[in-house]
């Protein structure tokens, strides 16, 4: 099963922030935090990852709390095109794969 | 940018027929997945492959499925005998290891729809 909690859904207003949770509290301490979205008909797509330290990228920032139980994907302007399911993913090392939530899913109004 | 190719985008079949979904995966990556998801489903790993041997699979890859680096670039997942609980999309991934992280590039994927 998941490793990380995410709220079901969420909604924006177009050109505001966004705000993600993801709760992870039993996170190991070479755990990476990958952020992934799907938009519809589409494969996931990379937006983010981070270890210990808050990460920018020209997509998103990535907050990550202290105790690393927990991180905040930020959408610093939602457009309609960042709806999506915005998925929060815990890569363990020495196994690879993904395991996905169900993830959060993203309604950006006009 | 470098991304991941599938073909067919949507590929149709009876059931019982075999069918191959093809990938070409980034071209300096190491390691590579096959992914599905059912419609209103979750994501769901299937497979993964690493210098021409599964590393590891999941209990849904059972005998019916099999896959395939054939030639330098193609990734292949083989289903021998579709059933109809086969139909979903099929993601493939790739994975450079690159400093220990693994971040995963996936495919726009391919819709197998079993009749």
């Amino acid at each position: 099963d998941a490793k990380t909690t995410q709220p079901n859904s969420m909604e924006s207003n177009e050109e505001e922030p966004v705000h993600l949770p993801c709760n992870h509290s039993t996170i190991s301490g070479t755990d990476y935090i990958h952020w992934y979205r799907q938009l519809p008909s589409q494969g996931p797509e990379y937006v983010i990852h981070g270890l210990t330290s808050n990460v920018n990228n020209r997509m998103a920032s990535l907050a990550i709390a202290e105790d690393r139980k927990s991180s905040t994907l930020i959408l610093h302007r939602a457009t309609l095109r960042d709806a999506a399911v915005y998925y929060c993913i815990l890569t363990t090392s020495g196994t690879y794969k993904y395991i996905f939530g169900t993830g959060t899913r993203l309604k950006v109004l006009a | 940018e470098p991304e991941v190719t599938q073909t067919p985008s949507h590929q149709v079949t009876q059931m019982g027929q075999e069918v191959i979904l093809r990938c070409v995966p980034i071209s300096n990556h190491l390691y590579f997945y096959w992914y599905r998801q059912i419609l209103g489903q979750k994501v769901e790993f299937l497979v993964s492959f690493y210098n021409n041997e599964i590393s590891e699979k999941s209990e849904i890859f059972d005998d019916q499925f099999s896959v395939e680096r054939p030639d330098g670039s193609n990734f292949t997942l083989k289903i021998r005998s579709t059933k109809l609980e086969d139909s979903a999309m099929y993601f493939c991934a790739s994975r450079q290891t690159q400093g220990g992280i693994d971040t995963q590039y996936f495919g726009p994927g391919t819709r197998l729809t079993v009749l």
